[in-house]
């Protein structure tokens, strides 16, 4: 069946340092993929999305390629922020959404 | 305005009891979810309904019963409440279930069960 990978957390950068989060997919076809933010006592929050083959998606600074090659769909921000320290979760969605175990970021002032 | 609203955000109860999870959408959306986040952060999807009609049914007990009266409210109903049920309980809604659909999630409830 369909599942997520994610890289375990958790990570724990200086602010301004470079983040890479993996997340890798296995589905059959070609599922949509996400990434969620979840800050310390909230929900869920999408931070963006692809729907199809080498597209990007972006938003505050971070970006994900969607690589059907490497089925993989990694998180990258050039420099990160204290107010960035939350948990991050990768999805796919194909009938159903399936989410990644969740990394945890922390960054340091 | 709150998009998607779950009531209460916090919820304490006794093995045995019986209670329920509220959640409300205002998008107009016509799927509503309800997943299960554990003590590890990891998210699972419980049900799935679209325009009050049942879609997805995960393996789940049969203590847990979804009610949707309209396509804005899906309402989560826990019989018989055991430890393992302490967790935090996710609504979300989408607008149509479409793979490229991007869910909404409400601020979730923490059930413990003592």
């Amino acid at each position: 069946g369909d599942s997520v990978t994610q890289m375990e957390g958790p990570v724990t950068l200086s602010e301004e340092a470079f983040l890479t989060i993996n997340c890798t997919y296995t589905a059959t076809g070609y599922p949509s993929l996400f990434w969620y933010v979840q800050y310390p006592g909230e929900g869920l929050q999408l931070l963006l999305k692809a729907t199809k083959a080498d597209d990007k998606g972006s938003n505050k600074g971070f970006e994900a390629t969607y690589r059907k090659e490497t089925t993989s769909f990694h998180l990258e921000k050039g420099s990160v922020q204290v107010s960035d320290s939350a948990v991050y979760f990768c999805a796919s969605s194909r009938n159903k959404f399936y989410f990644g175990s969740g990394t945890k970021l922390n960054v340091k002032p | 305005d709150t998009a998607v609203s779950q009531t209460p955000k916090y919820l304490v109860t006794q093995m045995g009891n019986d209670k329920s999870i509220k959640c409300e959408q205002n998008l107009g959306h016509d799927t509503m979810y309800w997943y299960k986040q554990d003590s590890k952060k990891f998210l699972k999807i419980m049900f799935s309904y679209n325009n009050k009609e049942l879609i997805i049914n995960e393996t789940v007990p049969n203590r847990f019963s979804p009610k949707s009266p309209d396509k804005a409210h899906l309402n989560l109903h826990i019989n018989s409440l055991e430890l393992g049920d302490s967790a935090v309980y996710f609504c979300a809604s989408s607008p149509s279930g479409r793979n490229t659909d991007t869910q909404y999630f409400g601020p979730g409830t923490r059930l413990t069960v003592l």
